[in-house]
This record gives C-alpha cells, sequence and structure tokens, in this order.
C-alpha cells in the first residue's frame, strides 16, 4: 500500500449525514485521486487533484466534494446527495503532476457502508 | 467511461499452470499499465508497457501489447496460491488529461 494512508478502514454512514474520508501521503507526490469500487467492479474516478489547492471533476463526482489545502492530503466528503454510497473508496497518488506515464500507488482503502 | 476491457471475468486455474488475462481498449493510448488486487485492498501496481513496446518481462510476468488490434495481454507463469487475485488494467488516453481508465478485472483463483 505503498507510503499512503486511508481511515477509517470501515466507516457506516446514516442516511442525510455527510462523512468525510481521509487520504494521506508521505511519498511527496504531486497528483492525487479519489476512486470509487462497487462489488465485481473496476475503478470510477471520482475526483483528482494535480496541484495543491486545485482539483478537477472526474466520472461520478456529483454527491462528492474534495478539498486539496496541503500537498499530502485529500479528503474526500460524501454528501448526503449521493444516493448510493454504499462501495469501496480507494486514494491514490503520483509522483508527477500529469500522471502520464507514473504508476499509482494506492492506499488500503475505506469500505462505507449506508445503515 | 470504461476503457480497458479484461477477458475473462473470471478465471481458475491449478498451481503450476500459466494464466494469461486480456485486455481490450477503445482509443489511442500513451500508456497501459496492469494492477493487481487482493480481496478487499489497494491495488498494486505489476507493470507499465508503453505504446512503442510490443512486450515486457518481470518476473513470472509478461505482457504484450498490440496497438493494431488494441489489446493487451497479461501472462502469469508456474501460476501460486498466492497469485489469487483481480487483476486490471489501465490505459492512460491522450484525451482524459492526467486520468488513468480502468477496466473491469478478471478475478484470479489459484488452486492449490
Amino acid at each position: 500500500d505503498g507510503g499512503i494512508t486511508q481511515s477509517p478502514k470501515y466507516l457506516f454512514r446514516k442516511e442525510g449525514q455527510n462523512v468525510t474520508l481521509s487520504c494521506e501521503q508521505n511519498l511527496n507526490h504531486d497528483a492525487m485521486y479519489w476512486y470509487r469500487q462497487d462489488p465485481g467492479q473496476g475503478l470510477r474516478l471520482i475526483y483528482y487533484s494535480q496541484i495543491v489547492n486545485d482539483f478537477q471533476k472526474g466520472d461520478i463526482a456529483e454527491g462528492y466534494s474534495v478539498s486539496r489545502e496541503k500537498k499530502e492530503s485529500f479528503p474526500l466528503t460524501v454528501t448526503s446527495a449521493q444516493k448510493n454510497p454504499t462501495a469501496f473508496y480507494l486514494c491514490a497518488s503520483t509522483r508527477g503532476a500529469s500522471g502520464r506515464t507514473d504508476t499509482q500507488y494506492f492506499g488500503p482503502g475505506t469500505r462505507l457502508t449506508v445503515l | 467511461s470504461q476503457q480497458g476491457e479484461e477477458d475473462p471475468q473470471a478465471l481458475s486455474i491449478q498451481e503450476g499452470e500459466n494464466a494469461t488475462m486480456n485486455c481490450s481498449y477503445k482509443t489511442s493510448i500513451n500508456n497501459l499499465q496492469w494492477y493487481r488486487q487482493n480481496s478487499g485492498r489497494g491495488l498494486v501496481h505489476l507493470i507499465l508497457i508503453r505504446s512503442n513496446e510490443r512486450e515486457k518481462h518481470s518476473g513470472r510476468l509478461r505482457v504484450t501489447l498490440d496497438t493494431s488490434k488494441k489489446s493487451s495481454s497479461l501472462l502469469i507463469t508456474a501460476s501460486r496460491a498466492a497469485d489469487t487475485a483481480s487483476y486490471f488494467c489501465a490505459t492512460f488516453e491522450f484525451s482524459q488529461g492526467g486520468k488513468l481508465i480502468f477496466g473491469q478485472g478478471t478475478e484470479l483463483s489459484v488452486k492449490p
């Protein structure tokens, strides 16, 4: 899992609640990414950030928000607007900002369940 | 948007056999990467092959890339029970900025 930590490992959310998933990296990587993985599926990109104080929407950004105030941190908030948030969430980072030829280093993931 | 599609979706073999997984994609790529995911864990990078390369080796792994057919294959030789995992291909498309596009994965089960 490299130098990326995600917390918590398991998270339970009640209907209507916002929850924040933590992602921290000590690799001094420029770019960071959030993915969602549903059972038996591949990864879908939620948001990504190539530099501090900047981020872009991925393919499924609705109902999610992020911030990138520090290079090493990229928290993801799952808002009440996300109607089906139960999934496995993965954070990743790449050394370069473009990510073009870089491999992605992944955290261990957070499993979010809506009660 | 899904770019890579893996085939087969699931593969079950005996220890010692070779495992071959295929990945097809739709548009021009800069590179193609293979990742492994153990159940309930994050992904681990295995190998990257660039669009101007045809074959690459890493230990028991062999990856081929055929850009004319827009396809890649991952071969694991002399498989072990510890190779049991899901394997994903991911492509870096020129049109997608800083994004990797992941396929849905092949679930490999190696029986001892």
